[in-house]
């Protein structure tokens, strides 16, 4: 069964540096997503992608976040300077019509 | 903006007993989703209800919506240990966009 890929699965970071989630979503999936889930507590939604620009984003995304495609088939979700709060599993998922894939998730400890 | 709530937020219950985790949401749905969660896991896709009336099973689960009342439910029946998860429902709304909203979670623990 076709998958979506994390790298890495854990990521230590200072305050204040810059990490970037990589993804690799499904490839005939049309959307791909970022989620994060900050330990113990419900899912959120940071960003939708498609056809190469965001479709709609949350307020959490502000100006420290950013999301690329860079070559067809990795998706990744950029955190320019972190921040302690920013401390969360970040999920990547694809989906194409009511069919959802979400990735083993990337665990971000900020220091 | 959508919201999505489930309870019970924590239910603990005994080996072979029934229970109900109920999840609402706020706008029009397009479907919904439920999920579950071990610690420390991603989200294992359970089910996807499209249309008012929907109904599945899959062994001790089974799941169903009523968009009229915009509610879904996860029913489990003779529960067992190894259901021990959270479960999560998400929506998408009828809009034109594509992201799933979550629900607030249910931590369900079945003791031996």
């Amino acid at each position: 069964e076709p998958e979506v890929t994390q790298t890495p699965s854990h990521q230590v970071t200072q305050m204040g540096q810059e990490v970037i989630l990589r993804c690799v979503p499904i490839s005939n999936h049309l959307y791909f997503y970022w989620y994060r889930q900050i330990l113990g507590q419900k899912v959120e939604f940071l960003v939708s992608f498609y056809n190469n620009e965001i479709s709609e984003k949350s307020e959490i995304f502000d100006d420290q976040f950013s999301v690329e495609r860079p070559d067809g088939s990795n998706f990744t979700l950029k955190i320019r300077s972190t921040k302690l709060e920013d401390s969360a599993m970040y999920f990547c998922a694809s989906s194409v019509g009511t069919t959802w894939h979400f990735g083993d998730g990337t665990r971000l400890s900020i220091l | 903006e959508l919201k999505v709530e489930q309870n019970p937020l924590f239910l603990s219950m005994q080996e072979g007993k029934n229970y109900t985790i109920y999840c609402n949401y706020s706008t029009t749905s397009d479907r919904l989703y439920w999920y579950r969660q071990d610690p420390g896991k991603s989200l294992e896709s359970l089910f996807v209800l499209l249309s008012n009336g929907a109904v599945k099973q899959e062994g001790r689960l089974m799941a169903s919506l009523d968009t009229k009342a915009r509610l879904s439910t996860l029913h489990i029946t003779a529960a067992v240990h190894d259901l021990s998860a959270t479960y999560f429902c998400a929506d998408k709304d009828s809009g034109g966009y594509q992201k799933v909203t979550f629900g607030t979670g249910t931590k369900l623990q079945v003791i031996p």
